[in-house]
This record gives C-alpha cells, sequence and structure tokens, in this order.
C-alpha cells in the first residue's frame, strides 16, 4: 500500500484553466504539507496543515488554495493557471508528535505542465 | 535568508569509493533537526538520515553517515562504498524547534554521479 499518494501523477493544461491535486496518505500521521520543486530543483514549501488546521502559509499566490477535509487528506487547488506554476507539486506527511527523527514521507510528485 | 548551503551542484566518485556531500546551516534555534532526503532520477523523495542538534554521536544508517559539527553548523552526509544506484540528487534539509516545528526548509541540493 502506497502511504501517501498523489493525483494525478502528470497534469497539463491551458493557461487560464483550474487544477486540483489530491493527496492521501495512510500513516496516521497529524501534519501534511505540499512543497513545490522547480526547474531547478529546488524545493520550497507552500503550505502546512496539523489536524485539518492551516499551520503554515508561505508567500503563495492567493490563486492557491489548500483543503484538507480530515488529517488524511490535504488537496491543493490552483485557479487561474499561469505558466509560472509549471513545476513538480509534492505532497507529504510527518508525526512531529514522535519527534523529527522520522523525517517526512513523501508522495511521489505531480508533474504540471502548463501551457 | 537561506539558512541551508549546499556548495556542490554536482559530484562524480569512482564505484566503491566514500563520497562526501557538504551541507551547511544557520539557526539561532538551540533545537533543530537535520535531514538527508536523496531524489533518484524517477522523481520520489527517500528520506534517509536524521541529525538533531542534541545527539552526542553523528548519526549512521548503512552506508550513510552524517558527519555533524556542531560548532561549524555543518552537517555533511558521507557515502561509504558507492554504487550505482546512488546515482542521484541529495538534499540537506533542516527543521527548527519551536513554532518552525512544522516546517522543512531545504538546500539547493548535490548532484551525485557514479562512475563504474
Amino acid at each position: 500500500d502506497t502511504a501517501v499518494s498523489q493525483t494525478p501523477k502528470y497534469l497539463v493544461t491551458q493557461m487560464g484553466n483550474d487544477k486540483s491535486i489530491k493527496c492521501e496518505q495512510n500513516l496516521g500521521h497529524d501534519t501534511m504539507y505540499w512543497y513545490k520543486q522547480d526547474s531547478k530543483k529546488f524545493l520550497k514549501i507552500m503550505f502546512s496543515y496539523n489536524n485539518k488546521e492551516l499551520i503554515i502559509n508561505e508567500t503563495v499566490p492567493n490563486r492557491f488554495s489548500p483543503k484538507s477535509p480530515d488529517k488524511a487528506h490535504l488537496n491543493l487547488h490552483i485557479n487561474s493557471l499561469e505558466l509560472g506554476d509549471s513545476a513538480v507539486y509534492f505532497c507529504a506527511s510527518s508525526q512531529p508528535s514522535k519527534g523529527f527523527v522520522y523525517g517526512y514521507t513523501f508522495g511521489s510528485g505531480t508533474r504540471l505542465t502548463v501551457v | 535568508a537561506q539558512k541551508i548551503t549546499q556548495t556542490q551542484p554536482g559530484m562524480f566518485v569512482q564505484e566503491k569509493e566514500a563520497v562526501t556531500l557538504d551541507c551547511t546551516y544557520d539557526t539561532s534555534d538551540p533545537s533543530y533537526g537535520l535531514f538527508w532526503y536523496k531524489q533518484p532520477s524517477s522523481g520520489e523523495m527517500i528520506f534517509l538520515i536524521y541529525q538533531g542538534s542534541y545527539d552526542q554521536q553523528n548519526a549512521t544508517e548503512g552506508r550513510y553517515s552524517l558527519n555533524f559539527q556542531k560548532a561549524r553548523k555543518s552537517a555533511n552526509l558521507v557515502i561509504s562504498a558507492s554504487q550505482l544506484g546512488d546515482s542521484a540528487m541529495y538534499f540537506c534539509a533542516m527543521r527548527e524547534g519551536g513554532t518552525g516545528g512544522f516546517k522543512t526548509i531545504f538546500g539547493a541540493g548535490t548532484r551525485l554521479f557514479v562512475k563504474a
């Protein structure tokens, strides 16, 4: 069973469209994250949710809206897609109450291409 | 301000030799954790090793060890007996304690090439 699963794996869409990426984890973790990896492989945190509560909201355009219906799911909706949104988006989860030692468990990533 | 620095964009190592990937960090928080992740060409992110700021001994996980020099704020990854499958991007990362406990920041990465 996949621990952190993201769908879709690939997403090609036109500028101006609205799209969503879904993420689910079956690890029982309390905290979930969205990271963006750009074309230079740089990873930057976008959002973090702990028990469905938004904890971190980095400087991200308002067009990006995360939603966590329960602590096992964290979805990312993007409105009015722009060329610069093209990137790989990673979902991850962790259990901070157990300490740092276990690191994050990442999903396999969603490669978004805006044309 | 950038808090994780990986100065080696790319590294080459001969198969079966050891290699050290450099990482320096900056924080004023006494409680923090340092991590290394591997990203093969297939794209997934794999957690390799963790070092806590209060840990007295360097972390080890199989062929991976973390050379933690707290005073110098460095956390270098050592891979012993390199294998062809070690060819990948390697990211150093840090999570600060306190209110930063929910955020891990990553360095720019080092691409490792293992030669046969």
